[in-house]
């Protein structure tokens, strides 16, 4: 079964400490995302990458980090310096960059107390 | 600044009508136009994909683009209390830009 997976789907964490939220997709595409949601809110892109080891900042990079080593992983580490970390946080592939739909993963809701 | 508009509705239709989504976007140059729908607390599913002037069905849905509007559409035929959903619609051309959906209620 082709599909994106995020692990874990709830994660529960204390302020001041980083977490990585993963992502994996056997899909064979180039392109890999990471967006926020906020209750009510639209996606936020946070992070893309076009190709192993490259990566962009989206619109809202601050706080965040990630690495591309491998074609199929795209990990997300939400650092202590993310001031409203509590969210739902999606990853997205697709073929290439650019005009090319996105297929997204189930998600993973972060609350930070 | 690209964007995407959509009323956040909610738009509430009774069961068995059609359900009219409408959409516009800012940049000319956009090239490739989707429709995705989510449920409350899951993420987004792609639904429909459209890229020329027109209409494209897939089963109860059809989607319509006009780009000399700038106006993209999605209509559910036969609505069922299943299609309460938010529907996210997107127009990508170096990037994909999404709007922040609009909230649709089948009435039972």
């Amino acid at each position: 079964d082709g599909g994106i997976t995020q692990s874990p789907k709830y994660l529960f964490r204390k302020e001041g400490q980083n977490v990585t939220l993963s992502c994996e997709q056997n899909l064979n595409h180039d392109a890999m995302y990471w967006y926020r949601q906020d209750p009510g809110q639209g996606l936020r892109l946070i992070y893309y990458s076009q190709i192993v080891n490259d990566f962009q900042k989206g619109d809202i990079a601050e706080g965040y980090s990630v690495s591309r080593e491998k074609k199929e992983s795209f990990p997300l580490t939400v650092t202590s310096a993310q001031k409203n970390p509590t969210a739902f946080y999606l990853c997205a592939s697709s073929a290439a960059g650019g005009r090319y739909e996105q297929y997204f993963g189930p998600g993973t809701r972060l609350t930070v107390t | 600044q690209k964007e995407v508009e959509q009323n956040s509705g909610p738009l509430s239709v009774p069961e068995g009508a059609i359900a009219s989504l409408n959409c516009t976007y800012s940049d000319r140059v956009s090239q490739s136009f989707f429709w995705y729908r989510q449920y409350s607390g899951k993420s987004p599913e792609l639904i429909m994909s459209i890229y020329s002037n027109g209409d494209k069905e897939d089963g109860r849905f059809t989607a319509q683009l006009n780009k000399a509007s700038q106006y993209v559409s999605l209509l559910i035929r036969d609505s069922q209390p299943s299609d309460s959903a938010t529907y996210l619609c997107a127009a990508a051309d170096d990037k994909i830009i999404f709007g922040k959906g609009t909230r649709l209620h089948i009435l039972p």
